[in-house]
């Protein structure tokens, strides 16, 4: 079956650490870039972060540079997304997404094609 | 470059009903749309402007026009209520992709 399944999700303090991580099946993990997007409760989707077939390039949100990164690991066929610093902002619901292209700021008629589950993570005291 | 889409929209039941999205990212790129129902995560429903992946109810079509992009439905059903976001890439603005704020579409 073709499908992302997302874990790591928690209740974590502000200023506190988390890793996300996204295990891909049923398709050649290798072949799409990745992204993650976001999705605070009874709001809207919010781009965070992705990363291309070979990790050569990734991206971020302004919103969470220089806390969050991105990583994948092909022969593993599965995507990370660690979170540092972690804010009440963050709170959220985590997607990982497939990407139709290889590349994550691909321009063209690339889109999302496949969205996990996604993993609640609450950033609270 | 943000996308812009109404809030909220209602339908009759059987009825066809539009759902717009605008930014100037629609004029270059190409747009998808994503239905999203409660509790569940989000589902492509049309991609490159116009087409329907597999699976998708032919009710369900799209079109884009200058800055303007379009999702109808045409005999709205019951199962169709839901958010819908727009989507495209965006080579002109800060960050590669860009979502429209979503529609919530009542039957």
């Amino acid at each position: 079956e073709v499908q992302l399944v997302e874990s790591g999700g928690d209740l974590v303090q502000p200023g506190g650490s988390l890793r996300l991580s996204c295990a891909a099946s049923g398709f050649t993990f290798l072949g799409h870039a990745m992204q993650w997007v976001r999705q605070v409760p009874g709001k809207g989707l919010e781009w965070v972060s992705g990363i291309s077939w070979n990790s050569g390039s990734k991206g971020y949100a302004d919103s969470v540079r220089g806390r969050f990164t991105i990583s994948r690991d092909n022969a593993k066929s599965s995507l990370y997304l660690q979170m540092d610093s972690l804010r009440p902002e963050d709170t959220a619901f985590y997607y990982c997404v497939r990407d139709s292209g290889t590349y994550y700021d691909s321009n063209g008629d690339y889109y999302f094609d496949l969205w996990g589950q996604g993993t609640l993570v609450t950033v609270s005291s | 470059s943000e996308l812009t889409q109404d809030p909220a929209v209602s339908v009759a039941l059987g009825q066809t009903v539009r759902i717009t999205c605008q930014g100037d990212s629609v004029r270059n790129s190409y747009v998808s749309w994503y239905q999203q129902k409660p509790g569940q995560a989000p589902v492509l429903v049309i991609s490159g402007n116009n087409k329907r992946p597999s699976g998708i109810p032919d009710r369900f079509s799209g079109s884009s026009s200058g800055t303007t992009a379009s999702l109808t439905i045409t005999g709205a059903q019951a199962e169709d209520e839901a958010a819908f976001y727009c989507f495209s890439r965006d080579n002109s603005g800060h960050h590669p992709v860009v979502f429209g704020g979503g529609t919530t579409l009542t039957v």
